[in-house]
């Protein structure tokens, strides 16, 4: 079992449709959550952390299940410019060592 | 502001030639160290870490090395390029100090087709 799974996709959606990503995590110990976004041939950015409360920053919402160990990325009212591959990613580790486990990504196409 | 500086953007090498990658970050002290591999079409393998000058950490056997000479200098290397080795070369910072703000940021990333 991969330590972090993500659907590949791609996930083909009309301007304007809310779309959803689910990320599951097999480590127990994880104890941050992000996603980050990739452009083709660019490089990983942040969108955003993912907090045990849930948040959410503009169209973007994040939600993170301990129990069940799966975060998710809602994407509300999608451009074209949310094209792209979207990376979960979770973190561990102790006394100021983090080590990053990356998903290899979910597609996203937006479309006219 | 922090910065990462990495390159070449690009780089085209033969088959058993060797390799130096150098990545420098700005704007930070001691931060974690990472360079990552994503080959085409696949997720970020993570091939080596470093929590200070000296200290590396190798995540995978491999073909490859690193160093780090200076507290914001991180340098991928190799001795003989091998065709696997070609791929999107990226690295990375993170700020050690509390786990909420462990957050990463990338370079732009190397190129690296091995002919």
């Amino acid at each position: 079992r991969k330590e972090v799974e993500q659907d590949p996709g791609p996930f083909n959606v009309p301007e304007g449709a809310t779309v959803a990503f689910n990320c599951t995590y097999s480590n127990s110990a994880s104890q941050s959550f992000f996603w980050y976004r990739q452009d083709c041939r660019k490089e990983p950015k942040l969108l955003m952390s993912v907090y045990s409360s849930g948040n959410e920053d503009g169209r973007f919402t994040a939600q993170l299940n301990r129990a069940s160990q799966y975060i998710s990325l809602l994407i509300r009212d999608s451009k074209l410019s949310d094209s792209a591959t979207y990376l979960c990613v979770v973190s561990l580790g102790t006394s100021g060592t983090y080590k990053y486990i990356f998903g290899t990504g979910t597609r996203l196409k937006v479309l006219a | 502001s922090q910065t990462i500086h990495q390159w070449p953007a690009t780089l085209v090498q033969p088959v058993g030639s060797p390799l130096s990658l150098e990545c420098t970050v700005e704007g930070t002290s001691n931060p974690n160290l990472y360079w990552y591999r994503q080959a085409a079409g696949r997720g970020l393998q993570l091939l080596f870490y470093s929590v200070g000058i000296g200290q590396i950490s190798s995540e995978v056997p491999q073909n490859l090395s690193a160093s780090r000479p200076q507290d914001r200098q991180f340098i991928l290397s190799s001795k003989k390029l091998l065709l696997s080795d070609s791929g999107f070369y990226l690295c990375a910072w993170s700020v050690r100090v509390s786990l909420a703000k462990n957050i990463q940021y990338f370079g732009a990333g190397t190129r690296l087709s091995v002919l």
